[in-house]
């Protein structure tokens, strides 16, 4: 059965930084490209990034609104797809969710609220 | 980037209503388009893929169609568990995007 655990949410002040995680299981992780999409409370869904697998030199892409600040990374060993988030701005408050390409995105996790507030 | 539109965002329905959810791209996506469903709390629920394949275990009151730029979600006769948001996706390139999304309430 294919999981994803998101972890590592919480609250951060204005201009800090926080990494979250997300652990995999159930699948071959290493050769799957995972993406990070968030949903702002009330809001619809938007694409964050994705990190292709080690076949593609883990190549990754980011949207506009969070390229510079926000950087994608894997650990194949641990099967677990990181992201870290620096210059947090309020704006930035949302539930942070993963999900893998393949199998045409239907695998996501529960998600991890991340509060960016003072 | 590639824009995703969809319409209505939000209607309301009865339980049995047909209705008819619309989503636009900006470009030619062929037929790379994917319907979610959400419920409040829960990740997106992956309802069709690739346009019109119908994911496993979703009933077949939801189907899709479409191609190139316009694309759209059909619910046959409204369940009262299909009372939800639901999102177009864009995944023709690494890029995705996604719709703004259809809120579903009951009449």
């Amino acid at each position: 059965e294919v999981q994803l655990v998101e972890s590592g949410g919480g609250l951060v002040q204005p201009g800090g930084s926080l990494k979250v995680s997300c652990a995999a299981s159930g699948f071959t992780f290493s050769d799957s490209a995972m993406h990070w999409v968030r949903q702002a409370s009330g809001k619809g869904l938007e694409w964050l990034g994705r990190i292709r697998s080690t076949a593609n030199n883990y190549a990754t892409t980011y949207a506009a609104s969070v390229k510079g600040r926000f950087t994608i990374s894997r650990d194949d060993s641990k099967n677990t797809v990181y992201l870290q988030m620096n210059s947090l701005r309020t704006e930035d408050t949302a539930v942070y969710y993963c999900c893998r390409q393949g199998g045409n995105y239907a695998y996501w996790g529960q998600g991890t609220l991340v509060t960016v507030s003072s | 980037d590639i824009q995703m539109t969809q319409s209505p965002s939000s209607l309301s329905a009865s339980v049995g209503d047909r209705i008819t959810i619309t989503c636009r791209a900006s470009q030619n996506i062929d037929f790379y388009l994917n319907w979610f469903q959400q419920k409040p709390g829960k990740a997106p629920k992956l309802l069709i893929y690739a346009t019109s394949s119908l994911q496993s275990g979703v009933p077949s009151r939801f189907s899709g169609s479409g191609s190139g730029t316009e694309f759209t979600l059909t619910i046959s006769s409204l369940q009262p568990e299909d009372f939800a948001v639901y999102y177009c996706q864009q995944s023709s390139s690494g890029v995705l995007s996604f719709g703004g999304g259809t809120k579903v309430e009951i009449k």
